[in-house]
């Protein structure tokens, strides 16, 4: 069973602060990783995609890769309020129908 | 600009009825994948369907549970004899090409809530 696992918080950070969100997966050939928001009922918003190892930056965000230690993270500096929202790491899988696996999301607070 | 589209928003049914879920993926897109939350938890994928093909079922229950995109009109996700455990939001998402492709990334619509009274 192929797992994609992110602690589900809350993680709560003052606003202005780095916000570091880290997620782990189970299937080493995956290649493609994602990272979504979600905020309260409604639907998922794709905002970071990494393919290879090492940083991505896009604005606030960062992604970064280890596929050798099969771990993901998402780092949002500058937190602000808007980005209160629950976070979702997202797995492609590279075998079979390569369908995209979820992770229950880690909660986001930004305190004012 | 057309995303994906969903409908019903909210849909309410008794025990023992039939859910109809429909899903209209973006303009030039031809596969649907359909996933499933249930509260404070993350997306369980369902189903992946292309044009009149099922490609991956894996995470569809075996029984009430069906799925087709047929050649025209939208995908549609078929619950029957709902019971209460239904009850979840229900999300379809579509992409232009296969999965397959490294980078091809999934365009969510805004989701069906199935409350199953």
């Amino acid at each position: 069973q192929k797992e994609v696992e992110q602690n589900s918080g809350p993680l709560s950070v003052p606003e202005g602060a780095i916000a570091s969100l880290n997620c782990t997966y189970s299937d080493r050939g995956s290649q493609s990783f994602f990272w979504y928001r979600q905020y309260s009922g409604k639907s998922p918003e794709l905002i970071m995609s990494i393919y290879s190892n090492g940083d991505k930056e896009d604005g606030r965000f960062t992604a970064q890769l280890n596929k050798a230690s099969q771990y993901v993270s998402l780092l949002i500096r500058d937190s602000q309020p808007s980005d209160s929202a629950t976070y979702l790491c997202a797995v492609k899988e590279n075998t079979g129908g390569f369908k995209t696996i979820f992770g229950a999301g880690t909660r986001l607070f930004v305190k004012a | 600009n057309a995303g994906v589209m969903q409908n019903p928003r909210h849909l309410v049914r008794r025990r023992g009825q039939e859910a109809r879920l429909r899903c209209s993926p973006m303009k030039g897109h031809s596969h649907v994948y359909w996933y499933r939350q249930l509260p404070e938890e993350g997306l369980k994928f369902m189903v992946y369907l292309q044009k009149e093909n099922i490609i991956d079922e894996s995470g569809m229950p075996k029984e009430r549970f069906s799925a087709e995109f047929p050649k025209e009109g939208p995908s549609i996700l078929r619950i029957q004899q709902v019971v209460r455990g239904d009850s979840a939001a229900y999300f379809c998402a579509s992409s232009r090409f296969s999965q397959g492709a490294t980078n091809e990334k999934l365009f969510f619509g805004s989701g069906t809530q199935l409350s199953v009274l």
